[in-house]
């Protein structure tokens, strides 16, 4: 069974200003890990992956994500964020064979202050 | 959300009734996937379908229920419902095979009254 845990429930930052959103998990087998953004009333959009190969995975709208193996963990980064960021972040797992479902964790709110 | 469509978008019902929502992939992607997403938290894993057959259940109830279509279109059926179900149901699509990763759909919003 895998689990996620997602530390901070909400993340105030000011804009242009560097944020980093904490993950960690939980698996007795290989997993893949994935970050989704959710924007309010919306769905779910992809932000980054990582399913294999180099542990510092780049994604969209400038974050990036580092896969740390002996950590479990699996934190979130953006160098300067912007007022359009704003919204929620979930952090999720899958296993690497059978049923490809997703665990998700609780999430993050990334409030960016202007 | 690599064109996934999902219908309704909001729906209201009373406690007791049932309900059908439906979920439409792009071309390609044969796994569906639901979930169940209550207001503040993460979604929840629901069932999983690949190729018509049941691939995954979730810690869900019988009330709940679900099939894929050969058009791999998917419904998912909630029965007797409860006021607890309230929540944003999401369908998410995939390839069904090693690497897979899921596109979601932008929801379907339930409201039981």
């Amino acid at each position: 069974a895998q689990s996620v845990t997602q530390l901070d429930s909400q993340v105030p930052v000011f804009e242009e200003a560097p944020v980093e959103l904490r993950c960690n998990y939980s698996s007795s087998v290989s997993v893949y890990l994935f970050w989704y953004v959710q924007y309010p009333n919306q769905g779910l959009q992809l932000l980054l992956k990582y399913l294999s190969g180099s542990t510092l995975v780049k994604g969209i709208n400038g974050f990036e994500a580092e896969f740390n193996k002996s950590q479990t963990s699996f934190h979130l980064r953006k160098p300067s964020v912007h007022i359009s960021d704003t919204a929620e972040y979930f952090c999720a797992v899958s296993s690497t064979s059978g049923t490809y479902k997703y665990i998700f964790g609780t999430g993050t709110r990334l409030k960016v202050l202007a | 959300d690599a064109g996934v469509t999902q219908s309704p978008t909001h729906l209201i019902k009373t406690r007791g009734q049932q309900v059908t929502l439906r979920c439409s992939p792009i071309s390609g992607h044969k796994s569906v996937s639901w979930y169940q997403q209550v207001l503040g938290q993460g979604p929840q894993f629901i069932f999983q379908y690949y190729e018509k057959e049941e691939r995954g259940r979730g810690n869900f109830p019988d009330r709940f229920s679900a099939r894929q279509f050969p058009n791999y279109s998917s419904e998912l059926n909630v029965n007797a419902l409860l006021l607890g179900d309230s929540a944003l149901y999401l369908c998410a699509v995939g390839s069904g095979t090693t690497y897979e990763t899921q596109y979601f759909g932008p929801g379907t919003r339930l409201l039981v009254l």
